[in-house]
């Protein structure tokens, strides 16, 4: 079974817009990842937040971490077509983290 | 390029037959960790070593699955009488003892035909 899941499962904007994507998880964590995968290749890290975090911010990226909720969101600002990719969270309770479904992003140009 | 290496980057194999992927790690990281992906999913963990030590394995991890790092720097996984099931991505990460970002590599690609 996988912890974390995202939501929307795709996402398709148009160049220039913000992305938004929610992942929600079910038992207390460490950590949170966020990672970005293109297509049939590895993934790569973009940003973690600790559980005692709320927000935190890398280039275009603003992660938020909501505990009480067991709730994260990761904001894309001013997208771009390189952005197109699958997003994935992974909750780290331990020093395994667990990867939800992830988000198919499409950005159009 | 100093980052996560995994060969071959694709493998067809007939059904019964075994197959052996390698992954060599960020020289540094003394975390290796396997994992398979298949299409629509996220990458679902196989198993973990730090340094040579195999520390834990998922109930995924059949008696047909093998992995083994001998001397605490590459790894290869076995597959022992492939079948169907077994066709995904495989997945390799590496990460430091004291950080939680893992790195990962390109995969390998296992159709079992």
């Amino acid at each position: 079974s996988q912890q974390g899941e995202e939501d929307p499962q795709a996402l398709s904007i148009q160049e220039g817009e913000n992305a938004t994507m929610n992942c929600s998880y079910k038992t207390s964590i460490n950590n949170l990842q966020w990672y970005r995968q293109n297509s049939g290749r590895g993934l790569v890290h973009l940003i973690l937040i600790r559980s005692n975090e709320r927000e935190k911010h890398s280039g275009r990226l603003r992660v938020t971490l909501d505990t009480s909720k067991k709730s994260s969101s990761l904001l894309i600002t001013a997208s771009r077509a390189a952005d197109t990719a699958s997003y994935f969270c992974a909750t780290g309770g331990s020093y395994i983290p667990t990867f939800g479904r992830g988000t198919s992003l499409i950005v159009h140009p | 390029d100093t980052g996560v290496s995994q060969n071959p980057r694709h493998k067809i194999t007939k059904r019964g037959q075994n197959v052996t992927f390698r992954c060599d790690p960020i020289s540094e990281h003394n975390r290796l960790y396997w994992y398979r992906q298949t299409l629509g999913q996220g990458p679902e963990f196989l198993t973990y070593f730090q340094n040579e030590a195999q520390l834990e394995k998922s109930r995924l991890l059949s008696d047909r699955f093998s992995a083994e790092r001998p001397k605490g720097s590459f790894s290869t996984l076995e597959i022992q009488r492939t079948e169907q099931g077994d066709s995904a991505m495989y997945l390799c990460a590496s990460s430091l003892k004291s950080a939680d970002e893992q790195y990962f590599g390109p995969g390998t690609r296992l159709t079992v035909t």
